[in-house]
């Protein structure tokens, strides 16, 4: 079981927008400001689409956005193109136990 | 630009040690500002964070792995590897290396930010 909660899919049209959550507890998400989102194709490696709760690296549309209230993150797609179609991931520092990095259980995305 | 490459073999005995290496080229391991990291993969599974190592050595790991991982860092060669010991069929996985970037950093420590460059992964089995 992930420490991190995603839904295990959602799905939407071309052109509309879909939210993705992640919801952690106050030792993770809660509590710091460096969640992560993450997209991966079949096959390939994953590619950080999200850091920091809100920020975009260079390169990444700003179709994609990341949010956070309390303890749940959110990613959210708008204008979905049929190559969003992928798995995401969340991740989130945490402080419980020893420091470390914890993922959700990814949440398939499809494109209809 | 910084790319990552994995090594090791495709191929390991039930209790022994699996070894793989992360060749990092385009950029310095030693030239700090990132944790260099190790992550799996469980075939048709979700992401399973291992462990980081920073460039001065100190290191990071999973507690649900910790007994049995050990990373360490080659400045020299500009490579970081894994160590997992006593393996079983449930350490069969895709694994992953990638760069992860700080962010706040204290005097002790620094916060792990986004993991912005990843190797391809490499598949390793556990079977006799």
């Amino acid at each position: 079981q992930s420490a991190l909660t995603q839904p295990a899919s959602v799905s939407g049209s071309p052109g509309q927008s879909i939210t993705i959550s992640c919801t952690g507890t106050s030792s993770d998400v809660g509590g710091y400001n460096y969640v992560s989102w993450y997209q991966q194709h079949p096959g390939k490696a994953p590619k950080l689409m999200i850091y920091e709760v809100s920020n975009r690296p260079s390169g990444v549309p700003d179709r994609f956005s990341g949010s956070k209230s309390g303890n749940t993150a959110s990613l959210t797609i708008s204008g979905l193109q049929a190559e969003d179609e992928a798995d995401y991931y969340c991740s989130s520092y945490t402080s419980s136990s020893t420091p470390h990095v914890v993922f959700g259980g990814g949440t398939k995305l499809t494109v209809l | 630009q910084v790319q990552l490459q994995e090594s090791g073999p495709g191929l390991v005995k039930p209790s022994q040690t699996l070894s793989l290496t992360c060749t990092v080229s385009g950029g310095s391991i030693s030239s700090g500002g990132y944790y260099w990291s190790w992550i799996r993969q469980h075939p048709g599974k979700g992401l399973e964070w291992i462990g980081y190592i920073y460039y001065s050595g100190s290191t990071y790991y999973n507690p649900s792995l910790k007994s049995r991982v050990t990373i360490s860092v080659d400045t020299s060669k500009n490579q970081f590897s894994l160590k997992l010991s006593s393996v079983t069929a449930a350490d069969t996985a895709v694994y992953y290396c990638a760069r992860n970037d700080l962010g706040y950093c204290s005097s002790t420590s620094c916060y792990p930010s986004g993991m912005d460059v990843w190797g391809q992964g490499t598949t390793v089995t556990v079977s006799s």
